[in-house]
């Protein structure tokens, strides 16, 4: 059974560009959610979904990031313009509903280095 | 303001000794903790789970115990062994945020190193 799957695994890029991360949930898990990894702030939650509808994205930076669903098998997380302050880690979750405190399944996260 | 915090960033532990990591937390209307183990370039991981209506839970070589009037969890692992070696992380949810329940707050981690 395939898990959590996130494209790329590493992208490195220049200041200004715009980057676009993947992700495709377990299938039939209607949570999706983006977290972002650094070494001062930890795991915070960015942005997370319910059947393909955003439900809070206060965790989101900036109007610099935006993240889509457009169905239940993929989602993007896109920054644009990067910058070197978004350089982190990437994680990806997906969970099934039925129970509070169900289980989030991980990606192995994308590592974003902006130059 | 952190609302979980594992304030030992690091633990080393003898091959075969029992491991225990702590999880303090502020916010009175979690109700559901989580551990989580990550290994280098993988995703965190599940690994117990304890509901606030529960005060233990155990899985094989795992414990996690509750003190809710202390706001605080650990998570012991015996026997420890050199595989356990890894970042685990201590996550907290609450059923009383609505939609947000199935958030979870996550501690920056403690790394566990098990020494052969």
């Amino acid at each position: 059974d395939a898990g959590v799957i996130q494209s790329p695994r590493h992208e490195v890029t220049e200041m200004g560009q715009e980057v676009t991360l993947r992700c495709k949930p377990i299938s039939g898990h209607d949570y999706l959610f983006w977290y972002r990894q650094t070494m001062m702030r930890g795991l915070e939650l960015l942005i997370y979904f319910n059947n393909n509808v955003p439900i809070d994205d206060s965790g989101m930076p900036e109007d610099r990031f935006s993240a889509k669903m457009p169905n239940a098998s993929f989602s993007t997380l896109k920054i644009q313009p990067s910058e070197p302050r978004d350089s982190a880690v990437y994680f990806c979750a997906s969970s099934f509903k039925t129970v509070q405190g169900q289980p989030q399944h991980f990606g192995d996260g994308t590592r974003l280095s902006i130059l | 303001d952190q609302q979980v915090k594992q304030n030992s960033p690091s633990l080393s532990v003898q091959e075969g000794r029992i491991s225990i990591l702590n999880c303090d937390y502020t916010n009175s209307m979690f109700d559901y903790f989580l551990w989580y183990k990550k290994y280098p370039a993988e995703g965190p991981t599940f690994l117990i789970s304890i509901s606030s209506i529960k005060d233990k839970n155990e899985d094989g070589r795992f414990t996690v115990f509750l003190n809710k009037s202390a706001k605080h969890l650990s998570l012991h692992i015996v026997p420890s062994q050199p595989g356990d070696s890894a970042v685990y992380f201590c996550a907290a949810s609450s059923s009383y945020s609505g939609a947000g329940s199935y958030q979870l707050t996550f501690g920056k981690g403690t790394k566990l190193s098990v020494i052969p």
